[in-house]
């Protein structure tokens, strides 16, 4: 059964504390994303991945640290400098074809204590 | 830099009523343009998609959507709504082609269906 899986799904918080979400896809695709979804702001690009052992900054990347050392995994850290952590999370893939279509996971809700 | 505006924030509707739903984008480029849709507690799925050809696409659940490239618009269309369709919508829009790192997203619609 194809798709993306993100886990937890429910992740709490301590202040000044560092968690980590994550990702995993079967899809075998080349590309993996990171969102940030708040209430009326939509979707938001923290991180973004396209080969192993390497990922670029999006929009909103500080606070925020990623690593993609295997092709079907890509978590998130969010570290106690992130101010604002409490939202929801999503992960998504896409092959690197010409439609470049992304395929999302069910998302993390990260609340803070 | 590229942005994508949904006019429409909340939108509320009878069952069997029309649906147009308003995206527009800002780069003049070729683009790939999307909408997905979240339903309560479910997880983003693609609804449907214009990567080129014809500008009228059809996607899952009877809706529609048409690029109008003179327009910058990709309006999101459905001729008779269910109760069903009540979930969050966006578009969202790939450019310039090739560079998918920019997948911008509108920052939604919350469309209410009552029977």
């Amino acid at each position: 059964d194809g798709g993306i899986t993100q886990s937890p799904k429910y992740l709490f918080r301590k202040e000044g504390q560092n968690v980590t979400l994550s990702c995993e896809q079967n899809l075998n695709h080349d590309a993996m994303y990171w969102y940030r979804q708040d209430p009326g702001q939509g979707l938001r690009l923290i991180y973004y991945s396209q080969i192993v052992n390497d990922f670029q900054k999006g929009d909103i990347a500080e606070g925020y640290s990623v690593s993609r050392e295997k092709k079907e995994s890509f978590p998130l850290t969010v570290t106690s400098a992130q101010k604002n952590p409490t939202a929801f999370y999503l992960c998504a893939s896409s092959a690197l074809d010409r439609e470049e279509t992304q395929y999302f996971g069910p998302g993390t809700r990260l609340l803070v204590l | 830099a590229q942005s994508v505006s949904q006019h429409n924030h909340h939108v509320i509707l009878s069952e069997a009523a029309s649906l147009e739903l308003g995206c527009n984008y800002s780069y003049g480029g070729t683009v790939n343009l999307f909408w997905y849709v979240q339903y309560p507690g479910q997880h983003l799925q693609l609804l449907l998609k214009y990567f080129s050809g014809d500008p009228l696409v059809k996607g899952i659940k009877g809706f529609e959507a048409e690029f109008i490239k003179s327009k910058f618009s990709f309006n999101l269309r459905k001729p008779s709504v269910q109760w069903s369709d009540t979930a969050e919508y966006f578009c969202a829009v790939n450019g310039p082609r090739g560079n998918t790192d920019k997948l911008i997203f509108g920052t939604g619609t919350r469309l209410q269906v009552f029977p």
